[in-house]
């Protein structure tokens, strides 16, 4: 089957640096999306990593490791509007390759 | 603005009783989808479209249907809503397949 796999819960604190995993049971797929949500509201893109490797975006970055069948989301000089859920997302290569595949999200909680 | 909207935003309804939860995007994407949301269950698509007339069932399509008879709109059509289908609905569209998806801002629906 198809999966991506999230921790459901991460706290830190106002400054740290978080990092959320995603890992994944799929044959292939073109790339790996991040999207941010909070409380709500609307899923919102945060970055897109085609091939492995870092991809930054301000305090935002994104890795990616096909080899090890994994990726991460790294959030750095964490805010408390930081808090929020964070989903890893693929489309598949193979098989329907029309729609994304969803982790189930991890719930970031930011204390001061 | 680039814009996805959906109405109506919150909805309160009894069994059986038909319902359309409107879409309409102005960023002339081809690629449309209906999302539901239930806590512990991550987003799970329910339809999408790849361009007018062309339609196809997601993950969890048991219950709703779609049309897409112009580019920019997408509605959700529960024609005898049932209290399981009481969830936070969202409309997505992208430029293409792969591409960014961009939300609608959701509807909350509760099916009594």
């Amino acid at each position: 089957g198809q999966s991506l796999e999230q921790p459901s819960e991460v706290t830190a604190v106002e400054g740290a640096i978080v990092q959320i995993n995603c890992t994944y049971q799929t044959s292939g797929f073109y790339g790996l999306s991040w999207y941010q949500q909070h409380d709500g509201g609307a899923p919102t893109f945060l970055s897109y990593n085609a091939l492995d490797g870092l991809e930054e975006t301000g305090r935002f970055s994104s890795f990616l490791s096909r080899s090890d069948s994994y990726g991460y989301l790294l959030l750095q000089e964490l805010q408390m509007k930081d808090s929020a859920s964070y989903f890893c997302a693929v489309r598949p290569n193979a098989g329907n390759n029309r729609k994304l595949i969803w982790g189930l999200g991890t719930s970031l909680a930011v204390n001061p | 603005e680039a814009q996805v909207t959906q109405n109506p935003r919150y909805l309160i309804t009894v069994t059986g009783k038909k319902l359309t939860v409107t879409c309409s995007q102005n960023m002339n994407h081809e690629y449309m989808s209906w999302y539901r949301q239930d806590p512990g269950l991550g987003l799970r698509q329910i339809y999408y479209s790849m361009n007018v007339e062309v339609t196809d069932k997601g993950d969890v399509p048991e219950g709703y249907k779609v049309s897409r008879k112009e580019k920019r709109n997408f509605p959700l059509i529960l024609e005898s809503p049932s209290p399981n289908q009481t969830s936070l609905y969202f409309c997505a569209t992208q430029r293409g397949v792969g591409e960014t998806q961009y939300f609608g801002p959701g509807t909350r629906l509760l099916v009594l």
